[in-house]
């Protein structure tokens, strides 16, 4: 069993167009995560979530927004995409509330075209 | 949550210990060092997390100056499979603690 899986692996897409990329985690744990990796690999924070708070980096355009039915689900929605969001998108999870490590998934690797 | 410092890249022989270095000298006192890696195209990995005291894991052992202003991580036996950048990174693991990823260090595992 995948701990996170994300879905799809890789998203080829026009601009103008509205995608959304899913997450699941099978661990339990209770906050969620997206993470954007740019060409230069750097790795940044997007959201966080859990089900009393969702912490956004104030540098992510609102056409992002992370979307979560239940606790283990935490999907991502973009809006008018844009060349500049090609990327590959990273979902995690964690355990609230103490020094708990994060698991992250295989990545989708987003191509606007 | 407190900076860190790592060299952009390094050399390990296979089958030798790599030993990667890391500074956080404005480390907070509740604030954690955790040690993660990226294999090529994969989602990071997390290795190791330690306070003040040294940690040993399957992977790794981490070990922690006195004065918490600098760790190393410690690979005993590198393989090519190691191969990959290597994250130091420092939080307080508090609540919805976020993770903030530097530039890393490409440790290359060499044949």
């Amino acid at each position: 069993d995948t701990a996170v899986s994300q879905t799809p692996k890789y998203l080829v897409t026009q601009m103008g167009n509205d995608k959304s990329i899913k997450c699941e985690q099978n661990l339990g744990h209770d906050t969620m995560y997206w993470y954007k990796q740019d060409s230069k690999k750097f790795l940044k924070i997007m959201f966080s979530y859990n089900n009393k708070e969702l912490i956004i980096n104030e540098t992510v355009p609102n056409r992002f927004s992370p979307k979560s039915p239940d606790k283990a689900h935490l999907n991502l929605h973009i809006n008018s995409l844009e060349l500049g969001d090609s990327a590959v998108y990273f979902c995690a999870s964690s355990q609230r509330g103490g020094p708990h490590g994060y698991t992250f998934g295989s990545g989708t690797r987003l191509t606007v075209v | 949550d407190a900076k860190t410092t790592q060299p952009p890249s390094m050399d390990c022989a296979e089958g030798r210990a790599a030993n990667l270095p890391c500074n956080h000298s404005t480390i907070s006192g509740n604030e954690y060092v955790y040690w993660y890696r990226q294999i090529h195209s994969q989602g990071p990995q997390y290795i190791i997390h330690g306070l003040k005291n040294n940690e040993t894991n399957e992977m790794a052992s981490l070990i922690i100056t006195e004065d918490r202003k600098s760790s190393t991580l410690i690979l005993p036996h590198a393989t090519l499979r190691d191969t990959a950048v290597y994250y130091c990174i420092v939080s307080s693991g508090a609540g919805s603690y976020q993770l903030t990823f530097g530039k890393g260090t490409k440790l290359s595992v060499i044949p």
